[in-house]
């Protein structure tokens, strides 16, 4: 079974410091994983993908993510936090026939 | 590009009223999700679509929903009767993916929020 289990309802940053969202994963395959950003009131943005090729992912927006097999997790990091980053983020698994599973969000504030 | 196009933005309706929510793919995509995002609930996958044809539709919640994709560039999903609990921001989403490969990008569009009084 494929399951994706985000470990920080919330995260909160100043402005200039790094980001840190923890995502760890259960998957029976070598599985495909995916970062979404969501704004208010908005829809979700793909801000990057890993599909087994580099294990570090560059993404948008300074984004970066690390494939860890041997810890099955999928953290998203940036050196330098903006206000705008202020959003929620989803760490996600790919499933059989192109299914997503999605965890259940970070929502990232960045205090001025 | 326009990316994935849905109409209304905004829904609001009285229990017992049909609702019909569409859904415009990126040209070219063949794989479309229907999914339901509420603040108890998170994102759920309400059902999808490979080349038209529905493939899984375990997340739809009861008969009253229903989706249809009558050509590959239009989809609408349905609820009749509404009731208040449907109420929530329904997301489509389309991607390009060969059969029997990996999951590709799914491109979200901007979300319908359905509130039912």
């Amino acid at each position: 079974a494929q399951s994706v289990t985000q470990l920080d309802s919330h995260v909160s940053v100043s402005e200039g410091t790094p980001v840190l969202l923890r995502c760890n994963y259960s998957s029976s395959y070598s599985p495909s994983l995916f970062w979404y950003v969501q704004h208010p009131n908005k829809g979700l943005q793909l801000l990057l993908k890993y599909t087994s090729a580099a294990t570090l992912v560059k993404g948008i927006n300074g984004f970066e993510a690390e494939f860890k097999k041997s810890e099955t997790s999928f953290h998203l990091t940036k050196p330098s936090a903006h206000m705008s980053d202020a959003a929620e983020y989803f760490c996600v698994v790919s499933f059989q026939g192109g299914k997503l599973i999605f965890g259940q969000g970070t929502e990232l504030s960045v205090k001025p | 590009d326009a990316g994935v196009i849905q109409s209304p933005r905004h829904e609001v309706t009285e229990m017992g009223q049909e609702v019909t929510l569409r859904c415009k793919p990126i040209s070219g995509h063949n794989s479309l999700f229907w999914y339901r995002q509420t603040m108890m609930r998170g994102l759920e996958l309400l059902i999808y679509f490979n080349n038209n044809v529905p493939i899984d539709d375990s997340g739809m919640p009861e008969d009253r929903f229903s989706a249809k994709m009558p050509n590959a560039s239009f989809s609408t999903l349905k609820i009749q009767p509404s009731e208040p609990r449907d109420s929530a921001v329904y997301f489509c989403a389309s991607s390009s993916r060969a059969s029997g490969g990996r999951a590709d990008t799914q491109y979200f569009g901007p979300g319908t929020r359905l509130t039912v009084l």
